[in-house]
């Protein structure tokens, strides 16, 4: 059983691009996290999704980032006209269905803006 | 929402001490309180757990206290090995049973030396 893939493993941008960061959650599991880590910082809560909803985005900058987890395929963190404070290490996690307070992360993105 | 402090932000121990990390909670909402470990440039994975019915659970050389009165919890680790040595992470949640969002705390550098 594969755990939770992310890929790229690193994604190097210029500012004002857009950067598109993957998960693909452990198989059976339906609840997806999206956290981000800041060098020398704890994990901040972006977002929640499960299949083709967001349950809470509330941790999530208002402007630049989305988030999607379509009924096929991996799920989609997106930020646009990236800037380079979005530099950082961003990790996904998934959870099953049935208890859904156990996480299991991924390896995480490292987002570069230059 | 929820706020989690986590103490200290780097210990060094020899190896054979015992380390202790302290987290606090600000939510008394929170009943399930979890700690991560992360190795250098690796994804945080769950070590122990422990639900706000519990006092106390024990995992070979790992413990978790919960004083839930007092809102802090810990994480004891015995006879350190340099493996050990990561990043330590405490969260707090909710679990309501649909979701759960995950606080972490800024987390503990914890350094086993020989």
């Amino acid at each position: 059983n594969a755990g939770v893939m992310q890929n790229p493993r690193h994604l190097v941008r210029r500012r004002g691009q857009e950067a598109r960061l993957r998960c693909s959650p452990m198989k059976g599991h339906s609840h997806v996290y999206w956290y981000r880590q800041l060098p020398e910082e704890g994990l901040k809560f972006m977002v929640y999704l499960q299949k083709e909803n967001i349950i809470d985005e509330s941790g999530m900058p208002k402007e630049r980032f989305s988030a999607e987890f379509p009924k096929e395929g991996p799920s989609i963190l997106r930020i646009q006209q990236v800037v380079r404070g979005d530099s950082a290490a961003y990790f996904c996690a998934s959870s099953p269905q049935q208890t859904n307070e156990k996480l299991f992360f991924g390896s995480g993105t490292q987002l570069s803006v230059l | 929402g929820e706020n989690v402090e986590q103490h200290p932000s780097t210990l060094s121990v020899q190896e054979g001490d015992s380390a202790v990390i302290k987290c606090t909670y600000s939510d008394s909402a929170s009943n399930y309180f979890p700690w991560y470990k992360q190795e250098l440039g690796k994804r945080p994975q769950l070590i122990i757990d422990i639900r706000s019915n519990v006092g106390e659970k024990k995992d070979q050389r790992i413990a978790v206290t919960l004083n839930k009165t007092a809102k802090h919890f810990s994480l004891h680790i015995t006879e350190t090995q340099p493996e050990d040595s990561a990043v330590y992470f405490c969260a707090a949640s909710p679990y309501t049973g649909t979701a759960s969002k995950l606080t972490f705390g800024t987390g503990t550098r914890l350094q086993v030396t020989l």
